[in-house]
């Protein structure tokens, strides 16, 4: 199986802030990653796929760059809308596998 | 555009059984695979069970394995999570999701609840 990890766990930061977050996977898996922002009680809003296509909607402040095994998501100037847990997501083979999130808050 | 509805969530006891449904409706049901991904309270997501377009091909997280079945109805654009032998740790939140030329769409989820 292919393990995802992503750091930091957490992170604390101020509006306008550029933030990155960082994913990677155990095994190269192409850019078959995928990017995934959720808050308290509501379902993921996926951000970004391909590990830097952004989708369609979402604001071009958040993106994604990377291949193979390491691969970041970058938020250019934080907003308070911003402050949630964010997911990556390899869909390279099964079984299918995220990482462990990424929680920003509030400085 | 895309909508994904579950539906049959509920409170059960450990060993029961509860059936998930998902109404799909927005894009050729048929074409692509579905998957049902769960997160547990104050957890992370889990990925549970995916199935091809045709309905050939099936694919179960390990702790899933030989007790739950998915399946789906593409004459009725639905998808369905049978659960068997629920265990505690079955508690979640699931949500049916699919992914369409990369991009991934998820309902709102349905609420599973195994406590006695």
């Amino acid at each position: 199986d292919i393990q995802m990890t992503q750091s930091p766990s957490s992170l604390s930061a101020s509006v306008g802030d550029r933030v990155t977050i960082t994913c990677r996977a155990s095994q190269g898996i192409g850019n078959n990653l995928a990017w995934y922002q959720q808050k308290p009680g509501k379902a993921p809003k996926s951000l970004i796929y391909g590990a830097s296509r952004v989708q369609s909607g979402v604001p071009s402040k958040f993106s994604g760059s990377g291949s193979g095994t390491d691969f970041t998501l970058t938020i250019s100037s934080l907003q308070p809308e911003d402050f949630a847990t964010y997911y990556c997501q390899q869909y390279a083979t099964y079984p299918l596998t995220f990482g462990p999130g990424t929680t920003v808050d509030i400085k | 555009e895309v909508r994904l509805l579950e539906s049959g969530g509920n409170l059960v006891q450990p060993g029961g059984s509860l059936r998930l449904s998902c109404a799909a409706s927005g894009f050729t049901f048929s074409t692509y695979e579905m998957t049902w991904v769960r997160q547990a309270p104050g957890k992370g997501l889990e990925w549970v069970s995916t199935i091809s377009g045709s309905g050939a091909r099936t694919y179960y997280a390990d702790s899933v394995k030989g007790r739950f079945t998915i399946s789906r109805d593409n004459s009725k654009n639905r998808l369905d999570l049978q659960m068997n032998s629920l265990r505690a740790e079955d508690t979640a939140v699931y949500y049916c999701t699919n992914r369409i030329v990369g991009v991934s769409y998820w309902g709102q989820g349905t609420l599973v609840i195994v406590s006695s």
